[in-house]
C-alpha cells in the first residue's frame, strides 16, 4: 500500500529539548512538505523540498529544521528555539505538477511537558 | 495577499439533504482550488479539485463550483451521509514559492460538518 507514514503519533518534549518527527513516503513523489495545524486554524507551511538535498523555508520556519537525504524521507526537527511548539504536525507529498493534490500522513501531535 | 477564508466554523445538515460548504479567496493568481476532508487525529484526505479555468467539477456525490468574479467556491455534497461528518478544508494552489515549479497550498480555517440522522 502506497502512502505517507508519520511517527510517532504522539510526542512529548521537555523544555530546551530538540525533537525529531519522522515522515516517510513510498509514493515516489519528488515534493514533500511540513505543515503545522493549531486549533481553529488552517494548515501553515513550515518547510518544503522539491528534490533530494534541497529544501526551502515556508511561512513559519523559525525554530524548525529539516533534511532531505533520501527521496522517501523528510524529517522535521523542532528545536528549543521554537517557543510555542505544541501543535499537530502534518507531512505531505506530491507530484511536482500544478494541480496535483498533496497527500498527507496522519500527523504527529507534539506537546510540551 | 494569499488569504483563503471559510467563514462558517460549523454546519449541521440532515441526512439525505444537501450540504453546501463555502470558501472565499482574495488572490486572483491562484491556479487550482482543492477540498480536503479531515477526521480527528488523522491527516486531511483529498476530495476534489477544480482548475481556475473551469467553473464546475463533479465527482460522485461531490461537486465543486467556482465563481471567479466573486472569488468564491463552494462544495456541494448530495445526498449527505453520516460518514460525511468531518472538518472540511478549502485550499488554493499557486506557484508562489520562490523555487521554480513548487506549488504552495494556502488553507482556509476549516468548516466542521455534522450530518444528523
Amino acid at each position: 500500500d502506497g502512502g505517507i507514514t508519520q511517527s510517532p503519533k504522539y510526542l512529548f518534549r521537555k523544555e530546551g529539548q530538540n525533537v525529531t518527527l519522522s515522515c516517510e513516503q513510498n509514493l515516489n513523489h519528488d515534493a514533500m512538505y511540513w505543515y503545522r495545524q493549531d486549533p481553529g486554524q488552517g494548515l501553515r507551511l513550515i518547510y518544503y523540498s522539491q528534490i533530494v538535498n534541497d529544501f526551502q523555508k515556508g511561512d513559519i520556519a523559525e525554530g524548525y529544521s529539516v533534511s532531505r537525504e533520501k527521496k522517501e524521507s523528510f524529517p522535521l526537527t523542532v528545536t528549543s528555539a521554537q517557543k510555542n511548539p505544541t501543535a499537530f504536525y502534518l507531512c505531505a507529498s506530491s507530484i511536482q505538477d500544478l494541480g496535483r493534490p498533496q497527500h498527507f500522513g496522519d500527523g504527529t501531535r507534539l506537546s510540551i511537558l | 495577499d494569499q488569504q483563503v477564508k471559510q467563514n462558517s466554523p460549523s454546519l449541521s445538515v440532515q441526512e439525505g439533504r444537501i450540504s453546501i460548504l463555502n470558501c472565499d479567496y482574495t488572490n486572483s493568481m491562484f491556479d487550482y482550488f482543492l477540498w480536503y476532508k479531515k477526521y480527528p487525529a488523522e491527516g486531511p484526505t483529498f476530495l476534489i479539485s477544480i482548475s481556475s479555468i473551469k467553473d464546475k467539477n463533479e465527482d460522485g456525490r461531490f461537486t465543486v463550483f467556482l465563481n471567479k468574479s466573486a472569488k468564491h467556491l463552494s462544495l456541494h455534497i448530495v445526498p449527505s451521509q453520516p460518514g460525511d461528518s468531518a472538518v472540511y478544508f478549502c485550499a488554493a494552489s499557486g506557484t508562489f514559492l520562490p523555487t521554480q515549479g513548487a506549488q504552495k497550498l494556502v488553507f482556509g480555517q476549516g468548516t466542521r460538518l455534522t450530518i444528523n440522522p
